[in-house]
């Protein structure tokens, strides 16, 4: 398998308190983005960084991606009830003319109001 | 923004049927499409990669007889699962991208596939 590893399995968190999820992963890549699926259904892009880029913020999103450590971090900052949800990291990368989008194990946050 | 509808979101079919699951790219034309499962608690795994008018590419493990894909249009591809068994129950997700690089994957809302 090539899947990435997140870490924690499984985070629960007070309202307003941050999240930090990880994530490894182990080729190299074009670029890693971050997936939200709420139980049961399809999955929303949260968040795409480049390879050649450290940092990126959207919103209350922070991802952060260290290339030589093949790691990615994202945090959440003043969560809310309705963040609860898995969150996944996936690579993706080009090879040989075809390209894949290959994800983590993902990560299931929950957010106690 | 770009909608990738799938359908249907969920059905039940006894063993030694067969299952198509469709998804279709609503306001943009895909390239390719990709298919991927998805078992309880745990991530998702890639099964295929089909390209608008050429033969899917299924990745290692993923039986091609039982796994059927068809990208007949750039807005419609198709996964059938044939002659289904109770393992094949799983949540079947479809993306579409509309073009190179990786701006587009879309997710469909998935299918919730049980076999009985």
């Amino acid at each position: 398998s090539q899947q990435g590893e997140e870490d924690p399995q499984a985070l629960s968190i007070q309202e307003g308190e941050n999240a930090t999820m990880n994530c490894s992963y182990k080729t190299s890549i074009n670029n890693l983005q971050w997936y939200r699926q709420n139980s049961g259904r399809g999955l929303v892009h949260l968040i795409l960084i480049r390879s050649n880029e450290r940092e990126k913020h959207s919103g209350r999103l922070r991802v952060t991606l260290d290339t030589s450590k093949k790691s990615s971090s994202l945090l959440i900052t003043a969560s809310r009830a309705a963040d609860t949800a898995s969150y996944f990291c996936a690579t993706f990368r080009t090879q040989g003319g075809s390209e894949k989008l290959v994800f983590g194990k993902g990560t299931k946050l929950t957010v106690n109001p | 923004g770009a909608v990738v509808s799938q359908h249907p979101s969920r059905v039940i079919c006894k063993s030694g049927t067969s299952v198509k699951i469709e998804c279709r790219s609503l306001d943009f034309q895909a390239t390719t499409m990709f298919w991927y499962r998805q078992f309880p608690k745990q991530s998702l795994m890639l099964m295929a990669t089909s390209n608008e008018g050429s033969k899917a590419t299924y990745e290692q493990g993923v039986e091609k007889d039982k796994f059927l894909i068809n990208h007949a249009s750039l807005t419609l591809s198709t996964l059938t699962v044939t002659s289904a068994h109770p393992e094949d129950s799983s949540f079947y997700i479809c993306s579409a991208r509309s073009g190179g690089g990786y701006y587009g994957y879309t997710f469909g809302s998935g299918t919730r596939l049980t076999v009985v």
